[in-house]
């Protein structure tokens, strides 16, 4: 059964500092990983989704890897600003019988920037 | 429409009375998830429909928890005889089918809040 598992569970730091995020997972058979920001009482905006057969993608200040073999993905936010304080969820999918996908998540790490 | 949309964003109903929530998917999107997230939680699965039928209601609690979708659009979550326990946010996203551009990428609605008191 895939398990996904998200460290730190939270995370403070002084405004313009760089930082990661950690995700790992148990099962590799992966179709991708997808990470995600929360805002307090919203939905889930997308960041970045990175395929099975990607090493990592790029958005903005973000930047997402995945070591599929290793089960772990890192999300590096540059230069991090007040504006990114939100809880920051990953997500795999993988495939449960035929032409099903489910998506299984963490439970988040919750960053706080300091201005 | 442009997202993903859910209503109600909140509701609050008693113990024991039937609740629906609505969901509205990003269109052309054929896979459609609902999920329950409580508070400090990750989102937990509770169903999945590809089209009209659903795929996998693997993650419903109980038999008080149904979904339909009939026409291949628009989801409706009914759950009856609610309980306090079942007071969550509700989540649905959307995917586009593979080979239709970021395949397989999740996109979500801002959620219904219910609360049972």
């Amino acid at each position: 059964k895939q398990e996904v598992t998200q460290i730190p569970a939270a995370l403070s730091v002084p405004e313009g500092e760089n930082l990661v995020l950690n995700c790992s997972f148990t099962d590799s058979a992966i179709y991708n990983l997808q990470w995600f920001r929360q805002d307090p009482g919203k939905g889930l905006t997308s960041l970045l989704l990175i395929q099975s057969s990607q090493r990592e993608q790029t958005s903005g200040r973000l930047n997402a890897s995945l070591d599929k073999s290793s089960g772990r993905s890192t999300l590096y936010i540059a230069a991090s600003q007040p504006g990114d304080s939100a809880t920051y969820l990953c997500a795999v999918r993988q495939f449960v019988t035929s032409g099903t996908y489910k998506y299984i998540f963490g439970t988040g790490t919750r960053l706080k920037v300091l201005a | 429409g442009a997202g993903v949309s859910q209503t109600p964003s909140n509701k609050v109903t008693e113990k024991g009375k039937y609740v629906e929530l609505r969901c509205d998917p990003i269109s052309g999107h054929t896979a459609l998830y609902w999920y329950r997230q409580s508070l400090g939680q990750g989102p937990e699965f509770l169903i999945y429909f590809q089209g009209t039928g659903a795929a996998d209601d693997s993650g419903l609690p109980n038999d008080r928890f149904f979904a339909v979708r009939p026409e291949g659009s628009v989801s409706t979550l009914k759950i009856q005889r609610t309980e306090r326990g079942d007071s969550a946010m509700y989540l649905c996203a959307s995917s586009p089918i593979l080979g239709q551009g970021a395949a397989g990428e999740l996109f979500f609605g801002e959620g219904s809040r219910l609360t049972v008191l």
